[in-house]
C-alpha cells in the first residue's frame, strides 16, 4: 500500500517552461488536493477535486491547471513557470473530506 | 473567512521538557481541528484530530483539546524526545466550506539531547 505518490521529487525549470506534476493514490479516495508550501505560510490550496470528473479552484489557482485523470490520479500543470512558483508542492487525498493523507512532495525551483 | 494562527517558531527544547504549541482559529461554521506533523524531507502526517467541542485528540503522547469558548486547539506533550523534532501544523476543516483544510503557518520544534 503506497498511499499517495508524487513525481518528480525535484525539478528545476527555467522561466517560461512548462511541466506537469503527477500524483496518484491507491486508497480509493474520492477527493484529491494540490497544495503549495512556502516558508512561514503553511500550506495553501491550489486546486482540489471532490470526486472524479470535478475540479475546483482553491486559494491560489493562478498560473496552474489540473486534471483529474481518473479516481487514482490528479495532475498539476504549470503552463509557463515563473520564479514565484518556486515552492514545495504536496498532493493529498481523502475519503471523508476531513482527514487528508499527503504525498512526500515535489520541490520545484524556477530560475 | 476561515483562518488559523499558531505560534511562530522555532521552539528549542531539551529532551524530556514539556512542549506547548498554541493554536487559535476563526471559522464561520463548526470546524474539525487537526494537528499535522512534518518530519524533515517528508510530507505531512496526521498527528491527531478533534471533531467537536470539548473533544480531546491524542496520539504518540501528544494531546490537544477542542476549546470552542476560546477558539483554541493547543498541542501539548509532557516529555519530548529528539525524535519529536519536526514542523507542526494546526489546521481546520469546515463542512460549510466543503471540508477544505485551512492551515496555520507551522511551528518548527527542535529537541536537543
Amino acid at each position: 500500500n503506497a498511499g499517495v505518490t508524487q513525481t518528480p521529487k525535484f525539478q528545476v525549470l527555467k522561466t517560461g517552461q512548462s511541466m506537469t506534476l503527477q500524483c496518484a493514490q491507491d486508497m480509493n479516495h474520492n477527493s484529491m488536493y494540490w497544495y503549495r508550501q512556502d516558508p512561514g505560510m503553511g500550506l495553501r490550496l491550489i486546486y482540489y477535486s471532490a470526486s472524479e470528473g470535478t475540479t475546483d479552484k482553491g486559494e491560489v489557482p493562478n498560473g496552474y491547471n489540473v486534471s483529474r485523470l481518473n479516481k487514482r490520479e490528479f495532475s498539476l500543470r504549470l503552463e509557463s513557470a515563473a520564479p514565484s512558483q518556486t515552492s514545495v508542492y504536496f498532493c493529498a487525498s481523502s475519503s471523508t473530506g476531513e482527514t487528508q493523507y499527503f504525498g512526500p512532495g515535489t520541490r520545484l525551483l524556477v530560475l | 473567512g476561515n483562518s488559523v494562527t499558531q505560534m511562530e517558531g522555532p521552539v528549542t527544547l531539551s529532551e524530556e521538557a514539556f512542549l506547548t504549541i498554541n493554536c487559535t482559529y476563526t471559522a464561520t461554521g463548526y470546524p474539525s481541528l487537526f494537528w499535522y506533523v512534518q518530519y524533515p524531507g517528508e510530507g505531512l502526517q496526521l498527528l491527531l484530530k478533534a471533531t467537536k467541542a470539548d473533544d480531546k485528540g491524542s496520539n504518540k503522547g501528544f494531546e490537544a483539546t477542542y476549546r470552542k469558548e476560546t477558539t483554541s486547539f493547543h498541542l501539548e506533550k509532557g516529555s519530548v524526545q529528539v525524535s519529536d523534532s519536526a514542523v507542526y501544523f494546526c489546521a481546520l476543516s469546515d463542512r460549510a466550506a466543503g471540508n477544505k483544510l485551512t492551515f496555520g503557518g507551522g511551528t518548527r520544534v527542535l529537541v536537543k539531547p
